[in-house]
Parts: structure tokens; C-alpha cells; sequence
């Protein structure tokens, strides 16, 4: 079975900064990584994801994560953040094998400030 | 494509009542999913279903909840009797094949 780490609940950071939102995931199979954002009162929206190749990925919205096997992470970054960036993000992994169950993590909240 | 639709947003109902959610998949996606979210615990998978087949039902709380896909284009979420601890923001979510799943907008159950 997989698990998925995300070490901060929240982060408040300014407008214009750069940010960075932790992901470590556990499982003893090759996985599929995913980013979702959540606006409030709304469904869940892909951001990225990583299914093989290339380690860095990019996303919609400026948003790019690294995929690290050695320290089974999957860091979400963006080098500049709008106020609209302000919402819930969620990591979350599934079996390579079947990629069919999605286990989430418990969300990060980002709070951008003006 | 309309993406995920869900029925209804909003629910209000008594303990005790029988609740009903359902939820049309994206036209063409053969997989389905129906997740709860709650401050507490969470997105967790309750079932989901490939081809209409129920694969996996072990995050399902309890005999209480029951799901149906009686054909591709449509799920339901039943639960009876609900209860105030059910209150959650229910989602619904498909795909096809081993691709990304799209989530719908919610269902926000408050059972009083």
C-alpha cells in the first residue's frame, strides 16, 4: 500500500515570492505522482503529474515539480505566486502497475498575501 | 466535454433519511470513483468501478452506504439511514484507462 506525506498544513507566503510545497510518498512499487489544487467550494484540478521520463514536470499556472526517487519526493514549486494561487493543494500517488486508487494527502494550505 | 457532473451541490436532510447522490461520468471514461472529503479524515475512496463492475469497495464505512453504476453514463451514492457523522463534501471522479481522473464539483451533504 501507498502513503503520502505532506509535512506542512499550511504556508503563508507574500505575493511574488517563490514557494515550495513538500510531498514524500511511501510504496514498494513504481508509482504515478499527481499535484491537485482545490479552490474553495470547488472539485479537485490537476496541476501536474509525473508517470515516467523526465523528472522535472510542468504544470498549469507556472506550477513545476521534481520527481526524486533516492528521497521518494515529489516537491510542487512555483517561482512567483499570485493572490489566485491562494487554495488547497493536494499530492497524491497511485500504482504504476494499475494506476487506477489514488491515495491523497491531507493537503497543504497556500495563503498568498498581498 | 462537460466534465464530471454531479447531483445535487447541496443537501441538507435529517438523521435518519435517506440520502441519494449520483453522478454522471465524462462521456467515454470507463472508470469511476466516488471519494468523501471531511476536515477530519480527509479524501478517502469509498468504491470505484471499472466498466461498470464495482472493483474495489473497502473504504466504504459501512452497510449503510450502498453504490450502483447501472450503466456508463451513471452512479448513484446511497446512504440509509444517514447520520450527522455522514456530513461530508462527496465527490465523484472518473477516467479512462490508466489516465489522470477528473473530479467533479461536489455534492455537500449536511445531515442534521
Amino acid at each position: 500500500a501507498q502513503s503520502v506525506t505532506q509535512l506542512d498544513s499550511q504556508v503563508p507566503v507574500f505575493e511574488e515570492a517563490p514557494v515550495e510545497l513538500r510531498c514524500n510518498y511511501s510504496s514498494s512499487v513504481s508509482v504515478y505522482l499527481f499535484w491537485y489544487v482545490q479552490y474553495p467550494n470547488q472539485g479537485l484540478q490537476l496541476l501536474l503529474k509525473y508517470l515516467s521520463g523526465s523528472t522535472l514536470v510542468k504544470g498549469i499556472n507556472g506550477f513545476e515539480a521534481e520527481f526524486n526517487k533516492s528521497q521518494t519526493s515529489f516537491h510542487l514549486r512555483k517561482p512567483s505566486v499570485h493572490i489566485s494561487d491562494t487554495a488547497e493543494y493536494f499530492c497524491a500517488v497511485s500504482e504504476a502497475s494499475s494506476g487506477d486508487k489514488l491515495t491523497f494527502g491531507t493537503g497543504t494550505r497556500l495563503a498568498v498575501r498581498p | 466535454d462537460a466534465g464530471v457532473i454531479q447531483s445535487p451541490r447541496h443537501e441538507v436532510t435529517e438523521m435518519g433519511q435517506e440520502v441519494t447522490l449520483r453522478c454522471k461520468p465524462i462521456s467515454g471514461h470507463n472508470s469511476l470513483f466516488w471519494y468523501r472529503q471531511t476536515m477530519m479524515r480527509g479524501l478517502e475512496l469509498l468504491i470505484y468501478f471499472n466498466n461498470n463492475v464495482p472493483i474495489d469497495d473497502s473504504g466504504m464505512p459501512e452497510d449503510r452506504f450502498s453504490a450502483k453504476m447501472p450503466n456508463a453514463s451513471f452512479s448513484t451514492l446511497k446512504i440509509q439511514p444517514s447520520e450527522p457523522r455522514d456530513s461530508a463534501v462527496y465527490f465523484c471522479a472518473s477516467k479512462r484507462g490508466p489516465e489522470t481522473q477528473y473530479f467533479g464539483p461536489g455534492t455537500r451533504l449536511l445531515v442534521l
